[in-house]
């Protein structure tokens, strides 16, 4: 169960904002959203995670509604090596901190 | 530089050789897991440990052992492997919690059991 929902791709052009949209409808107060991405069969790679503020890195803004029930993760300025499967995962926290990871959705950037 | 590193990269085996996937991490991380990911299913936790001589199961421990003997190794031991072992796998560490500080994961091992 990965408590998050996603659509199964999108795509955008090179330079342009990507917009990855993630229901979590039944997130727990305590519990934070995070994106990975994963390119290729590589190891996953952490891009960003919140709680209820927008939060802001190098890769990626995370925008989080009030009601914390969807978030949005947006690449700025997609280049042609951001094109991967990204994972939006509310994250079991506790003792055992696991990554639940759904299909996640497949993001192609086109030149 | 900061890594997890996994060993062997890709591994062919037979069914019932016992084989041993090594994770080493050198960022003084206290948390590891092992995850598995197959087509359709996503990635699975198979276990994890909190710190030295600290493990429990995740979701898919059958058929699989850990030890902690060191921090910064977390080896995957598959006793007796069988087919549906197939999988590619991926270590991962953290500093703490994961919640908190997220997770690294290294560069996976594919493992195929013939």
């Amino acid at each position: 169960d990965a408590k998050t929902t996603q659509p199964t791709s999108m795509d955008c052009a090179e330079g342009r904002a990507a917009n990855l949209p993630c229901n979590h409808s039944t997130i727990s107060g305590n519990e934070y959203v995070y994106w990975y991405r994963q390119i290729h069969s590589q190891g996953p790679q952490y891009i960003i995670h919140g709680l209820k503020n927008n939060e802001t890195n190098e890769m990626a803004s995370l925008i989080i509604t009030e009601d914390r029930k969807s978030s949005t993760l947006i690449l700025p300025h997609a280049t042609l090596r951001d094109t991967a499967v990204y994972y939006c995962i509310v994250l079991t926290t506790g003792a055992n901190s696991k990554l639940t990871f759904g299909k996640g959705i497949t993001l192609s950037v086109r030149p | 530089e900061a890594q997890v590193t996994q060993n062997p990269r890709y591994l062919i085996t037979v069914t019932g050789k016992k084989l041993t996937v090594t994770c080493s991490q050198n960022m003084n991380h206290e948390y590891m897991s092992w995850y598995r990911q197959d087509p359709g299913l996503g990635l699975r936790q198979i276990y994890y440990s909190m710190n030295v001589e600290v493990t429990d199961k995740g979701d898919v421990p059958e058929g699989y052992k850990v030890s902690r003997k060191e921090k910064r190794n977390f080896p995957l031991i598959l006793e007796s492997p069988s087919p549906n072992q197939t999988s590619l796998y991926f270590c991962a560490s953290s500093l703490g919690p994961a919640e908190v500080y997220g997770y690294t994961f290294g560069s996976g091992t594919r493992l195929t059991v013939v």
